[in-house]
């Protein structure tokens, strides 16, 4: 069983570059969509983007400009880079796995990892 | 992007009520749909996909319908530990966007 867990830094200035990175431990890495959401304080969940074993992205085009996901398949791991930071992306960020049923890839997220609070502050 | 409008934001209900909450997308996407439930501090957790498939170890007094823009989730008899927040999610196209939510409370 696939489980998920992340780690990165918590507190940024504004204008600094958020770091994250997820581990996948117990299943395997190929034959999924390794995915990036984000949730503000007290808000709703915000897709951002994903990454296959091989290096095959999709970004939301809200975040596309500032994100870089990258993987690292000798290690079973995935990361996240959004460039630029305010205060707008102050978020707890999960990594998620998406099993995905077609080419676009459609899916669905499970597990996810335990999260990641990102504050922005000066 | 395709907007996912959940109802009610908010619901209070006690244990044994029978709670549907409903989600509605801006334009349709067939059953590329999922349901999650998240409790406070804690990442969400896949409940149903295909608008009405049970994930894997959920229990059955969860269950979901729907195709096309209007889809339900409901919970059959309410328990204790179903007092969380449930987010709708399209997975019909990108970038995959998620409801409001519905936060269901106690009564």
């Amino acid at each position: 069983q696939v489980q998920l867990q992340q780690w990165g830094a918590g507190l940024l200035k504004p204008s600094e570059t958020l770091s994250l990175t997820c581990a996948v431990y117990g299943g395997s890495f190929s034959g999924y969509y390794w995915s990036w959401i984000r949730q503000p304080p007290g808000k709703g969940l915000e897709w951002i983007g994903e990454i296959n074993h091989s290096g095959s992205t999709n970004y939301n085009p809200s975040l596309k400009s500032r994100v870089t996901i990258s993987v690292d398949t000798s290690k079973n791991q995935f990361s996240l880079k959004l460039s630029s930071v305010t205060a707008a992306d102050t978020a707890v960020y999960y990594c998620a796995s998406k099993q995905y049923y077609d080419i676009l890839p459609r899916g669905w997220f499970d597990p996810w990892g335990q999260g990641t609070l990102v504050t922005v502050s000066s | 992007d395709i907007q996912m409008t959940q109802s009610p934001s908010s619901v209070s209900a006690s244990v044994g009520d029978r709670v549907t909450i409903t989600c509605r997308a801006s334009q349709g996407i067939s059953s590329w749909l999922a349901w999650y439930q998240q409790k406070p501090g804690k990442a969400p957790k896949l409940l149903i996909y295909a608008a009405s498939s049970l994930q894997s170890g959920v229990p059955s007094r969860f269950s979901g319908s729907g195709s096309g823009t209007d889809f339900t989730l409901t919970i059959s008899s309410l328990q204790p530990e179903d007092f969380a927040t449930y987010y709708c999610q399209q997975a019909n196209s990108f970038p995959h966007t998620f409801g409001q939510g519905t936060k269901l409370e106690i009564k």
